[in-house]
């Protein structure tokens, strides 16, 4: 079956526009994770959804950051007001459950 | 907080030379990945350990689980070129509602 899937693949954009990016999971996966990673540094955890419970939000540095998962299924992070510390490759992930985690490919944004 | 360290952080060697990279933390964990990442790409699952001494090979990889599922090891006999890349273990929480935590990645550069 498909993958995760994640759009755009990369995104300039100016200090101070908002961005929205998208996540399609795997199908059936109950959990969703978006991560942020600079360059050849670690995952830096944002965000978690586990089925219909609430979203673990302790990862968001910021109240520019949010997101939302509609229907379970579909998410969208969205960052308001974008500062070029913003800019950095993010992930989104997918799971049954607590088990394995399958990435997508990665949206690079750069904030000029 | 579960927190994972791994060591070192980064990693250059000669091909044919043999490595070991550590994942270790203060807290049990009821699973633990390994994944590599390659630029412009998400990770990529290598392995799932679960048992407390377990041992999986997969080539000339060689994964260990501590016996007190607290911290793994990644063995890399006769490194290649393609072996380069960013290594990452993730341990999974114990729970349906825990999520799975990273640790901040090995970054292993196999010269020819």
């Amino acid at each position: 079956g498909a993958g995760v899937s994640q759009s755009p693949s990369n995104k300039v954009t100016e200090k101070g526009k908002d961005v929205e990016l998208r996540c399609d999971p795997i199908s059936g996966h109950t959990a969703l994770y978006w991560y942020r990673q600079s360059l050849g540094q670690g995952l830096e955890f944002l965000i978690y959804f586990q089925g219909n419970s609430a979203p673990d939000k302790s990862g968001l540095p910021s109240d520019r950051f949010s997101a939302e998962r509609t229907g379970g299924s579909v998410s969208t992070l969205t960052i308001q007001r974008t500062q070029q510390e913003d800019s950095a490759v993010y992930l989104c992930a997918s799971s049954f459950y607590t088990d394995t985690q399958y990435f997508g490919p990665g949206t690079r944004l750069t904030v000029l | 907080t579960q927190l994972l360290e791994q060591s070192p952080q980064f990693l250059s060697i000669q091909e044919g030379e043999n490595l070991t990279v550590y994942c270790n933390s203060s807290s049990v964990f009821s699973s633990l990945q390994w994944y590599r990442q390659e630029p412009g790409e998400g990770p990529v699952l290598l392995v799932t350990v679960v048992t407390g001494g377990e041992v999986k090979k997969l080539k000339r990889l060689t994964f260990q689980f501590g016996d007190a599922r607290k911290d793994s090891s990644l063995h890399i006999t006769a490194a290649q070129p393609g072996d380069t890349g960013l290594y990452l273990c993730a341990g999974a929480g114990n729970t349906n509602a825990g999520k799975s935590t990273f640790g901040d990645g090995t970054t292993l550069t196999v010269k020819p």
